[in-house]
This record gives structure tokens, C-alpha cells and sequence, in this order.
């Protein structure tokens, strides 16, 4: 089955620039959404489209594409930002819904 | 405002069947364009693809799940059925229910508080 990988865990210092990548082989033929989620609470979508931005959602995240890798950029990150995130996709038909194992982010 | 909101049982015994409720509010299923998809998250790990529906029936399963799992609209187009059948302890984990806010490609802009069902004896 097809599988998006991420890496388990990032940390970053305030102020500082994040980036979390996603990768998988149907990436250049589907979009990727990017979810934040804090402890106990539901998936909140903050990148959808691979570089569009939901209203509400902070300036400092963005996200870009290249090749089979998909990246969330968090700029200027704050203590709030510290959360787990997940990448989204389909795979190569379009037809199945994947999700990447998630990367923790710290904020040091 | 869109809410979505899941209910269920707390706790259900190994081979029993689960039913969940997502209740939506704030926008019509009505719109075809607009669906809703079942979620559901172990503790500690990632976010898992169950089904989807939308208003004019297109369903979708999980490959690995489709053989116990049935999602259904109701007439009134305000609230989403997932039933699972022969439940195990794996199947412990919180359940969503999320907005597909375009026929394709889906991803997904709201989200319910979700609800935590734990498969025990």
C-alpha cells in the first residue's frame, strides 16, 4: 500500500525557521494538505493544495512541492506552534486517502 | 458556523458491531460537492482513512477495512452513519468525522472533537 513518510520528530528554536517534509512516490501527480494537531485535540488543516493557506491560519506557515517531497515551512515559529503534524494525500489513482506517520515538532 | 459532531458508545466488547453518528451543522450535504469522511486515530499514532460519502451516495472504503465497514447518509442529509462489524482491540483508537469540502481531490477543513471508543472485554 502506498505510504507517506515523514520524519519522527523536528525541533527548532523560537524565532527560528521549521521545516517538515513529506514524502511519497505519488506526490508529483497529488496535492498534500498539512494538519497541526496538539495534545488532545482534533486535526486542525493549515496547508491545503500543497501551498495554499485556510483563512484564519498564520501568515508564518507555507508550504512548497518538488518532485516526490512536499515540505510545510513554519517561519518565525512560536511556543504555540509546538505540535504534532501530519501530511495528507492520495495515492498514484486518486481513490485512497493517506496520511504521513506524523512529525513531532519542539519548540526548544 | 460548521460543526461536526461524532457519538457512539465509550466502549464496546471484541466481535461487537460499532455505530458512530457524525451530526453536521453549518453547511448541507445537500451540495454534492460536499461530503464527509470517517477517521480514526490510535493512541499515539497517525491519522487512519475509513470511508467516505457524499450526497449523491458515492462511498469509499479503506482497501484494508472495507470487508467491516458500511457508511450511510441519512434522508435528511444531517447526520453520517459508520458502522463497523466484528470490532477487536485494535480497532481501539478516536474516531472523527471531518468535512470533504470538494468532490476531489479530498483533504479535509473541519473537523468533529472526535470520540474515543475502546475495544475491551
Amino acid at each position: 500500500s502506498y505510504e507517506l513518510t515523514q520524519p519522527p520528530s523536528e525541533s527548532v528554536s523560537p524565532g527560528q525557521t521549521a521545516r517538515i517534509t513529506c514524502s511519497g512516490d505519488a506526490l508529483p501527480k497529488q496535492f498534500a494538505y498539512w494538519y497541526q494537531q496538539k495534545p488532545g485535540q482534533a486535526p486542525v488543516l493549515v496547508i491545503y493544495k500543497d501551498t495554499e493557506r485556510p483563512s484564519g491560519i498564520p501568515e508564518r506557515f507555507s508550504g512548497s512541492s518538488s518532485g516526490t517531497t512536499v515540505t510545510l515551512t513554519i517561519s518565525g515559529v512560536q511556543a504555540e506552534d509546538e505540535a504534532d503534524y501530519f501530511c495528507q494525500s492520495a495515492d498514484s489513482s486518486g481513490t485512497s486517502v493517506v496520511f504521513g506517520g506524523g512529525t513531532k515538532l519542539t519548540v526548544l | 458556523q460548521v460543526t461536526l459532531k461524532e457519538s457512539g458508545p465509550v466502549l464496546v466488547k471484541p466481535t461487537e458491531t460499532l455505530t458512530l453518528t457524525c451530526t453536521v451543522s453549518g453547511f448541507s450535504l445537500s451540495n454534492a460537492k460536499m461530503g464527509v469522511i470517517w477517521i480514526r486515530q490510535p493512541p499515539g499514532k497517525a491519522p487512519e482513512w475509513l470511508a467516505h460519502i457524499f450526497s449523491n451516495d458515492e462511498k469509499s472504503y479503506s482497501t484494508s477495512l472495507r470487508n467491516r465497514l458500511t457508511i450511510s447518509m441519512d434522508t435528511s442529509k444531517t447526520q453520517v452513519v459508520l458502522t463497523m462489524i466484528n470490532t477487536d482491540p485494535v480497532d481501539t483508537a478516536t474516531y472523527y468525522c471531518a468535512r470533504i469540502p470538494e468532490q476531489f481531490p479530498y483533504y479535509f477543513d473541519y473537523w468533529g472533537q472526535g470520540t474515543l471508543v475502546t475495544v475491551s472485554s
